[in-house]
């Protein structure tokens, strides 16, 4: 069975611009997570969408925002990028039960 | 609400000696606890998981950890470490759906 895959891996931007980063979950799995990971502050985790509603939401500005499609992939934005955004975008799948299948993530770098 | 402690931003050891990598959990409710190793430039691998069955959990590469209750731990062990090992370690810890908070995370290294 084929894993998390993210795309793109690497992404380079400016600031004010905006990004939209993918996520195909394994297959069955309908619950997708956002992690960022940066030096500073570890992973946080920025929200969840299971079945295609946003079940929980971290503690992020409204930049950051998701979806999820029918097939259960997901999608993440971010709006006006700061500098401080760059960071490593991780997705993780699961089918529900709590335990998580993370991709390789997307490091994005905004300049 | 839910959280984590590593304690320990880095560790050292020889390898062969033994591992033990430290994480402190708070929750309200009975918690699911995860470890996870991440690789350079790579995504997080689940070593093992706590879901109130055996305390003592074993995992995958040698590794295991002990749930103990009464001291709101979970660390993680491994007897002999291998300089394959070297990578970070994250604790987790979820107590509903999938809401899961991350240690900061402890950084192993093996030296020869």
């Amino acid at each position: 069975k084929a894993g998390v895959t993210q795309t793109p891996r690497y992404l380079i931007k400016t600031r004010g611009q905006q990004v939209t980063l993918s996520c195909s979950p394994i297959s069955g799995h309908r619950s997708v997570s956002w992690y960022q990971q940066t030096p500073g502050q570890g992973l946080q985790f920025l929200f969840e969408y299971f079945s295609e509603t946003q079940r929980n939401k971290g503690n992020f500005p409204g930049r950051f925002s998701g979806r999820q499609f029918s097939n259960s992939r997901s999608e993440m934005n971010v709006s006006t990028l700061e500098l401080g955004d760059s960071a490593l975008y991780l997705c993780a799948s699961s089918l529900g039960d709590r335990e998580q299948f993370f991709g390789p993530g997307t490091r994005l770098t905004v300049l | 609400a839910q959280s984590v402690t590593q304690l320990g931003s880095h560790v050292s050891v020889s390898e062969g000696a033994l591992v033990l990598l430290r994480c402190n959990y708070s929750s309200s409710v009975p918690p699911y606890l995860f470890w996870y190793v991440q690789y350079p430039n790579q995504g997080l691998q689940l070593l093992l998981k706590y879901t109130s069955a055996a305390t003592l959990v074993k995992g995958i590469n040698g590794f295991e950890a002990e749930f103990k209750k009464s001291e709101t731990s979970f660390h993680l062990t491994k007897p002999s470490a291998h300089m394959s090992d070297a990578a970070e370690y994250f604790c987790a810890v979820s107590d509903r759906n999938n809401d899961m908070r991350f240690g900061a995370g402890t950084r192993l290294t093996v030296k020869p």
